[in-house]
């Protein structure tokens, strides 16, 4: 299948500043990117959807200033966590659409710790 | 968008077969189902996807009725490594995926 590689896989940050999470469609172009957060023991919650170009829709409930999205180019999207709190402390985890069949492809994940 | 439904949790002994069904009564004629598969601290991997009756591929089948309002994976011959979340979705293509609740399968020795 498609590789959705995510980067970093692992962030610990001090209260306050802010993070960037990448997301890269390796071998696809991504037209849709979806973002994830995910708590221990529960499912993934979609956090927002990027469209290629075009401004992220965030899901209700989700804070667009503190969630930054951007999605340049057909291979790359990027979440931000601006002012983070331990609060924001969760699995993220992004995927791409876009491949030649209908499914999404999922990255790693990356495990953020707000300290 | 069709919401779906699966047991909490499921056990099993290596070598046996598995079935884990999910029920999605309202899906839409343009939506297919689609199987994850998620071990701790890892984003979901894909694993089948099918829109009506059979599929298989090399790890998994999947078996839709004509009503499409359920579907059973099977997974054959089940291993210690096959103990993880599998999350049953159900859209087409451009359509956010909404995440269930999924099963955990504990397969055990």
């Amino acid at each position: 299948g498609a590789v959705v590689s995510q980067h970093p896989s692992r962030v610990i940050c001090k209260s306050g500043t802010s993070v960037k999470i990448e997301c890269r469609s390796l071998d696809f172009q991504a037209t849709t990117m979806f973002w994830y957060r995910q708590f221990p023991k529960q499912s993934l919650m979609l956090m927002a959807t990027s469209n290629e170009g075009s401004k992220a829709t965030y899901e209700q409930g989700v804070e667009k200033d503190k969630f930054l999205i951007n999605h340049a180019s057909l291979t790359l999207s990027t979440l931000t966590v601006t002012s983070a709190h331990p609060e924001d402390s969760s699995f993220y985890i992004c995927s791409g659409e876009g491949g030649t069949g209908t499914e999404a492809f999922f990255g790693q994940g990356t495990r953020l710790t707000v300290v | 968008l069709a919401k779906t439904t699966q047991p909490i949790s499921m056990d099993s002994y290596e070598g046996q077969e598995v079935n884990i069904t999910c029920s999605h009564n309202n899906i839409a004629t343009n939506d297919y189902i689609t199987w994850y598969q998620q071990f701790p601290s890892q984003g979901p991997r894909f694993i089948i996807q099918g829109y009506k009756t059979k599929v298989t591929n090399e790890v998994a089948s999947l078996f839709i009725p004509a009503d499409r309002k359920s579907s059973t994976l099977s997974l054959p011959r089940v291993s210690l490594s096959d103990t993880a979340v599998y999350y049953c979705l159900v859209g087409g293509t451009g359509n956010m995926l909404t995440f269930g609740g999924g099963t955990r399968l504990m397969v055990k020795p």
